[in-house]
């Protein structure tokens, strides 16, 4: 088992590019995350997912988008990025049904926008 | 609005100098409290959940309590390896796919 894996690692952007940021969890969880990291603040959700097909948003998820179009990924999406959406996102997975504290968190990709 | 704050930001420990890091939380309802370790590069790992005033976790070193406005965790005779950061969360009763994150403490264990 590989886990949740995310990719890229670290990414460089210009303003106003876009880009998908890639996870993939092979447990076959229903449920699917995204958060981000920013220094001196806690995470924070932007989209969910409880199963292929279905999603919803989370706190911020203004300039994110996403969509579940199989069990096992779920991709971000920023359309046109901003300085403001630097920071470090986690993807994480859990079963369906299963208490929100079990996911489990993949290592992260780190986003710089210029 | 939920909001959960965490104290000191950082804190510089001796090998085995024990000490308690503070978890103060508001929620509306609470269906449970949670306890995350992320090592530098990785995402958060789950440590505990407490439910309830009074209730104790334990694991190795580490021991969580709880109260109607914050949580602790204790740490004992801590290791070097217990170094990394230390992560609070809440989730309100009726919200089933979202907690509320505490910017976490840094520790560090000299050897």
């Amino acid at each position: 088992n590989a886990g949740v894996t995310q990719t890229p690692k670290f990414q460089v952007l210009k303003t106003g590019q876009s880009m998908t940021l890639q996870c993939a969890q092979d447990m076959n969880h229903e449920y699917m995350s995204w958060y981000r990291q920013d220094p001196g603040m806690g995470l924070r959700l932007i989209h969910y997912s409880v199963g292929a097909g279905i999603t919803d948003q989370g706190e911020v998820p203004n300039g994110y988008n996403v969509s579940r179009s199989t069990t096992e990924d779920f991709p971000l999406r920023l359309l046109s990025a901003a300085p403001s959406q630097t920071s470090v996102y986690f993807c994480a997975s859990r079963e369906g049904g299963g208490p929100v504290e079990t996911q489990y968190f993949g290592p992260g990709t780190r986003l710089l926008v210029l | 609005e939920d909001q959960v704050t965490q104290s000191p930001e950082a804190l510089r420990l001796q090998e085995g100098e024990s000490s308690s890091l503070n978890c103060s939380y508001t929620v509306s309802g609470l269906r449970g409290l949670f306890w995350y370790r992320q090592d530098p590069g990785k995402g958060p790992e789950f440590l505990f959940t407490l439910y309830s005033a009074g209730e104790e976790k334990e694991k190795e070193r580490l021991k969580a309590t709880l109260t109607k406005k914050e949580s602790f965790l204790h740490i004992t005779a801590p290791k070097p390896e217990d170094s990394a950061t230390y992560l609070c969360a809440v989730q309100a009763l009726g919200n089933n796919n979202d907690m509320r994150f505490g910017a976490g403490t840094r520790l560090t264990v000299k050897p």
